[in-house]
């Protein structure tokens, strides 16, 4: 199945909020409530900041919250830190062989 | 506490076969999937397969089915991820993640295995 499609990147300076886009289609995103998040540093494997779309697991900042409307789910990232900056990745339950897809990924860049 | 514990960097020329492992520890119950995710060098995260450590269920993305084969050791609560002739393009870190059943997220990571495939 095709990759979710997220923007190659994203930036802003510290404090602000950015918000990152992951777009499917109704077998995936649209379908279901099961879409997370997960962010990864260099050099370092994915850790999951977001689930169902808007859950945050214990021990997420509260400035990380996500959403969904349609067949697109966000990630919004607010009062933005210098350690948020690293790649990010959505990941939705899909009706395609009942297993899951990434999206293609976002450099987040704190300027 | 979960812990999913991968073993180490492997070199390998092509054409070789290739089994890495991912030891699972901490879950009380076999009620989690364990799914593994390609990461080629410089770029984005690959959903390959899943299998269910309570069953026999076993899913493969398309594009990795036929490529590779997942299976599991429960009596060492292990899962493996094995090649039976590497390709150049094998090239990647491979990572293993958990999820428990009725879940769909996966909240624990492997640390990443880097297989480097080259002649």
């Amino acid at each position: 199945q095709s990759a979710l499609t997220q923007p190659a990147s994203v930036s802003g300076s510290p404090g602000q909020s950015i918000t990152i886009s992951c777009t499917g289609t109704s077998s995936d995103v649209g379908g279901y409530n099961y879409v997370s998040w997960y962010q990864q540093h260099p050099g370092k494997a994915p850790q999951f900041i977001i689930y169902d779309v808007s859950s945050r697991p214990s021990g997420v900042s509260s400035r990380f919250s996500g959403s969904k409307s349609g067949n697109t789910a966000s990630l919004t990232i607010s009062g933005l830190q210098a350690e948020d900056e690293a790649d990010y990745y959505c990941c939705s339950y899909t009706r395609s062989g009942s297993t899951y897809v990434f999206g293609t990924g976002t450099k987040v860049t704190v300027l | 506490e979960v812990q999913l514990v991968q073993s180490g960097a492997e070199v390998k020329k092509p054409g070789e076969s290739l089994k890495i492992s991912c030891k699972i520890f901490g879950y009380s119950f076999n009620n989690y999937w364990i799914g593994w995710v390609r990461q080629m060098p410089g770029k984005g995260l690959e959903w390959m397969a899943i299998t269910y450590f309570g069953g026999s269920a076993t899913k493969y993305d398309p594009s990795f089915r036929g490529q590779v084969t997942i299976s599991v050791d429960k009596s060492i609560d292990t899962a493996y991820l094995q090649w039976s002739s590497l390709k150049s393009t094998d090239t990647a870190i491979y990572y293993c993640a958990s999820a428990t059943d009725g879940n769909f997220h996966w909240d624990h990571w492997g640390q990443g295995a880097l297989v480097t495939v080259s002649s």
